[in-house]
């Protein structure tokens, strides 16, 4: 069975820190790492993909990605209010996507 | 492209009644998927299409869901009878590549009272 591991939080980060958001998974042959932004009442909406072991920047987001860890983490530097969502980690090799549960994140002004 | 559309958007029914949901996936894309997502369960994979076949449908939880693609354009996911339980929101979702992004529809938030 394929897990994929987050811990469900909440995480409370104050405005303009750097949040940090953690995804272990088991299946060694994974090859492709996305992160989901879910706001209440709303669908998952994708915000970083990651492939290779390393770190993936785009704007205030920094995907890194350690496939011997079997771990891929999310920064949020500057964290604003707007940010406060559940932050769903997914992960795949060859295969559908398998999500975790995801992590609250709360940004305090 | 207007993304992947899903109606309806709210579903109250009965215990025992029929509900059916339906998706438009974006165009191109060759892969859909169907989830259900609640709080205690999170998100979960239910069946999901290639080319208009099932693929993989061991996610259903049981034989009162069933699932169709008849085209590239639409699909649909069939509850019947519908229980107290199946109360959740159901997400469609589609993609180019089995293991590529998936883009998700706005979601069904399905009541059974």
């Amino acid at each position: 069975q394929k897990e994929v591991e987050q811990n469900s939080g909440p995480l409370s980060v104050p405005e303009g820190a750097i949040a940090s958001l953690n995804c272990t998974y088991s299946d060694r042959v994974s090859q492709s790492f996305f992160w989901y932004r879910q706001y209440s009442g709303k669908s998952p909406e994708l915000i970083m993909s990651i492939y290779s072991n390393g770190d993936k920047e785009d704007g205030r987001f920094t995907a890194q990605l350690n496939k011997a860890s079997q771990y891929v983490s999310l920064l949020i530097r500057d964290s604003q209010p707007s940010d406060s969502a559940t932050y769903l980690c997914a992960v795949s090799g060859n295969t559908p996507l398998v999500f975790g549960k995801g992590t609250r994140l709360s940004v305090i002004a | 492209d207007a993304g992947v559309i899903q109606s309806p958007r709210h579903e109250v029914t009965e215990m025992g009644q029929e509900v059916t949901l339906r998706c438009k996936p974006i165009s191109g894309h060759d892969y859909l998927f169907w989830y259900r997502q609640t709080m205690m369960r999170g998100l979960e994979l239910l069946i999901y299409f290639n080319n208009n076949v099932p693929i993989d449908d061991s996610g259903m939880p049981e034989d009162r869901f069933s699932a169709k693609m008849p085209n590239a354009s639409f699909s649909t996911l069939k509850i019947q009878p519908s229980e107290p339980r199946d109360s959740a929101v159901y997400f469609c979702a589609s993609s180019l590549r089995t293991d590529g992004e998936q883009y998700f529809g706005p979601g069904t938030r399905l009541t059974v009272t």
